[in-house]
């Protein structure tokens, strides 16, 4: 079946380490894929997108991806994270041409915690 | 400037009530969506139309409906509420690309349901 995982529910690190959030997918071809920002109480935020082209995407705040097509993922980083990037992270999926349309189907989220 | 947003941002109700939930882009968008986030923070989608006509339909109780009135606006009505209708409610819109899946879903802040 298709899916999007994101195998940990919750990450904590400390301000001004490095963060990695990890993304799954399982396709049948290339889906188009997105990292959701989620700040508490408040909407979501799109931080970046991949479509096709370069495998390593800029986002904004800081952040960026990186899609492996031999892995079925999209991970995302940032160098240094500070205190206002406690969040939630949602991975997320359009499978595209392969069917779905404009579906956008969500993993079941990260929430990052910045110790100070 | 708000580009996609949302009215009432909470809602408090009482079991077997009906209310609607109002959403706005001003993003010159041609698509809107609704999403349903439970207790979980798992998103899934709802519903989305396409130029004021419903083009997914996922398996969601016929107490929901849906109205386009025009291509910016997109409400949710919702009847006979239920205790598991509590959750927050995302509206979104994004430019159609005839169902190639190529195109960017924005959120508005969310509408927080809770039926007692």
């Amino acid at each position: 079946a298709q899916s999007v995982t994101q195998p940990d529910i919750h990450i904590t690190v400390s301000e001004g380490a490095s963060l990695e959030l990890r993304c799954n997918y399982s396709y049948g071809a290339t889906p188009y894929l997105f990292w959701y920002v989620q700040s508490p109480g408040q909407g979501l935020q799109l931080l970046l997108k991949y479509f096709s082209g370069d495998t390593l995407v800029q986002g904004i705040k800081g952040f960026e991806a990186e899609f492996k097509r031999s892995q079925s993922s999209f991970n995302l980083r940032k160098p240094s994270v500070h205190w206002s990037d406690a969040a939630e992270y949602f991975c997320a999926v359009i499978p595209g041409v392969t069917g779905g349309g404009n579906k956008l189907t969500f993993g079941t989220g990260t929430q990052l915690k910045v110790e100070l | 400037d708000t580009a996609v947003s949302q009215t009432p941002k909470y809602l408090v109700t009482q079991m077997g009530n009906d209310k609607s939930i109002k959403c706005e882009q001003n993003l010159g968008h041609d698509t809107m969506y609704w999403y349903k986030q439970d207790s979980k923070k798992f998103l899934k989608i709802m519903f989305s139309y396409n130029n004021k006509e419903l083009i997914i339909n996922e398996t969601v109780p016929n107490r929901f409906s849906p109205k386009s009135p025009d291509k910016a606006h997109l409400n949710l009505h919702i009847n006979s509420l239920e205790l598991g209708d509590s959750a927050v409610y995302f509206c979104a819109s994004s430019q159609f690309r005839g169902g190639t899946g190529l195109e960017t879903q924005y959120f508005g802040p969310g509408t927080r349901l809770l039926v007692l």
